[in-house]
């Protein structure tokens, strides 16, 4: 079955610096690769979706890629700041039905 | 506001009782489904719904029973608590399984003693 790694429990970065959060899969790539925010108390927030034939997406200052000769996705965070402090999780297909697994998360903390 | 609607936001049950989880969406997503997130496990899939009327059980499914008479309501029902279902339950609906962007509701927050 699909597994999904994300190899940082935690990220300290400093105000101003680009985070680089990273998401492994072990098995198929899948057809659709999504990242999520997660706040202490909150649930999930959807951030991006990224599609098998995109190298790259971008929303204002996020960034990801999608690598599936790797097997991996990058998140990136461009001039951080600390409300961007918080949860992020990778998610893709991977259930026997298709449905969306989710990895355990990397925690961001930028420090001012 | 559009979004997912979870209650109760907090509960705590005996051992052996039972309750219902709801949900409600109104964003007339299709696709709807039920996590609990546990630490140190990630969130895991325990049912999940593609229409009215249809539901499948995902990677967790002992202990939890749905149905979806509705396109807008998704309740999880415990049907007889244990302390190994105290855990935070989400709630998430979507236009597709994995094609599209889950909407997340605010969590319930269970504890089973």
């Amino acid at each position: 079955s699909q597994k999904i790694e994300q190899n940082s429990e935690a990220l300290n970065i400093q105000e101003g610096k680009t985070a680089t959060l990273t998401c492994n899969y072990t098995n198929y790539s899948p057809a659709y690769l999504q990242w999520y925010r997660q706040d202490p108390g909150r649930g999930p927030v959807f951030l991006l979706l990224i599609r098998e034939n995109e190298k790259e997406k971008r929303k204002e200052r996020l960034k990801v890629t999608f690598d599936t000769t790797l097997k991996q996705s990058l998140f990136h965070i461009t001039a951080s700041q600390p409300a961007d402090s918080a949860t992020y999780l990778c998610a893709l297909e991977g259930g026997s039905q298709g449905n969306l697994i989710f990895g355990k998360g990397t925690k961001l903390s930028v420090k001012p | 506001n559009a979004g997912v609607t979870q209650t109760p936001k907090f509960q705590v049950l005996k051992t052996g009782q039972s309750m219902t989880l709801q949900c409600a969406q109104d964003m007339n997503h299709e696709y709807m489904s039920w996590y609990r997130q546990d630490p140190g496990m990630g969130l895991r899939l325990i049912h999940y719904s593609v229409g009215a009327g249809i539901t499948d059980q995902g990677e967790v499914p002992n202990g939890y029973n749905v149905s979806r008479s509705t396109t807008e309501d998704f309740p999880l029902r415990l049907l007889s608590a244990a302390p190994s279902q105290t855990s935070v339950y989400f709630c998430a609906s979507s236009y597709h399984r994995s094609s599209s962007g889950y909407t997340f509701g605010s969590g319930t927050r269970l504890t089973v003693v």
